[in-house]
């Protein structure tokens, strides 16, 4: 079936330095991404999302990237700082009975290094 | 702010036991979800619902049913708990715009079946 997935399981990166995380969908008909951040003992909550009209989109030190040529999403923080510590989820949306439902990759587990 | 309150953090019980896992949201949302977190594994979708009374399964229903009586509440029961159930679950709802819609999340309900 169609899934998910990442491709880094853990990532290490200094204080101060940028982080990539990836993603890789495999659902050409996914046409909205969102990613989460998982803090230890708390629930996923929201980063930034982007609809598949969109090849790049900016928050606040964050930055998420589609390309839907090779099905590849990344997420792009700047600046990480020890707070961005955490498991980060990719998502897709995908229709189903009627509605939505998002399909989750397996994570990348972010460690800031001080 | 959203507000979705699962009403248990920690639950411990015997095989064979029925279990109740409880989440209710605020915000007035139609589609509510439940997921279970395992690691390695990411979010696997058990079961969700789009409206009262209306339920559809997701990629993992086997061992689970849900109940939907008010648009507020959603309910994940297991009927006969076994330990390959142990896990964290995390719920959820959202209010799609069209296609698109983030999902917010509870803060999980970690079980554990002995």
């Amino acid at each position: 079936g169609e899934s998910v997935g990442l491709h880094l399981p853990t990532l290490s990166v200094q204080e101060g330095d940028n982080s990539i995380i990836n993603c890789a969908y495999s659902n050409s008909a996914s046409d909205y991404f969102i990613w989460y951040k998982q803090e230890s003992g708390k629930g996923p909550q929201f980063i930034i999302d982007i609809r598949s009209n969109m090849d790049k989109r900016q928050g606040q030190r964050v930055t998420v990237l589609l390309n839907k040529t090779v099905k590849h999403l990344s997420l792009q923080i700047a600046a990480t700082q020890p707070g961005d510590s955490a498991v980060y989820f990719c998502a897709e949306n995908e229709l189903s009975s009627g509605t939505y439902k998002y399909i989750f990759g397996t994570g990348t587990r972010l460690k800031v290094l001080a | 702010d959203v507000k979705v309150t699962q009403s248990s953090r920690y639950l411990v019980k015997r095989t064979g036991e029925k279990v109740f896992l409880e989440c209710v949201q605020d915000m007035d949302h139609e589609n509510m979800f439940w997921y279970r977190q395992d690691p390695g594994l990411g979010l696997r979708l058990i079961y969700f619902s789009y409206d009262v009374k209306m339920k559809e399964k997701g990629d993992i229903p086997e061992g689970y049913s849900v109940s939907r009586e008010k648009k507020e509440r959603f309910s994940l029961i297991l009927e006969s708990a076994s330990t390959n159930q142990t896990s964290m679950y995390l719920c959820a709802s959202a209010f799609y715009r069209g296609k698109t819609g983030e999902l917010f999340f509870g803060e999980g309900s970690r079980l554990t079946v002995l």
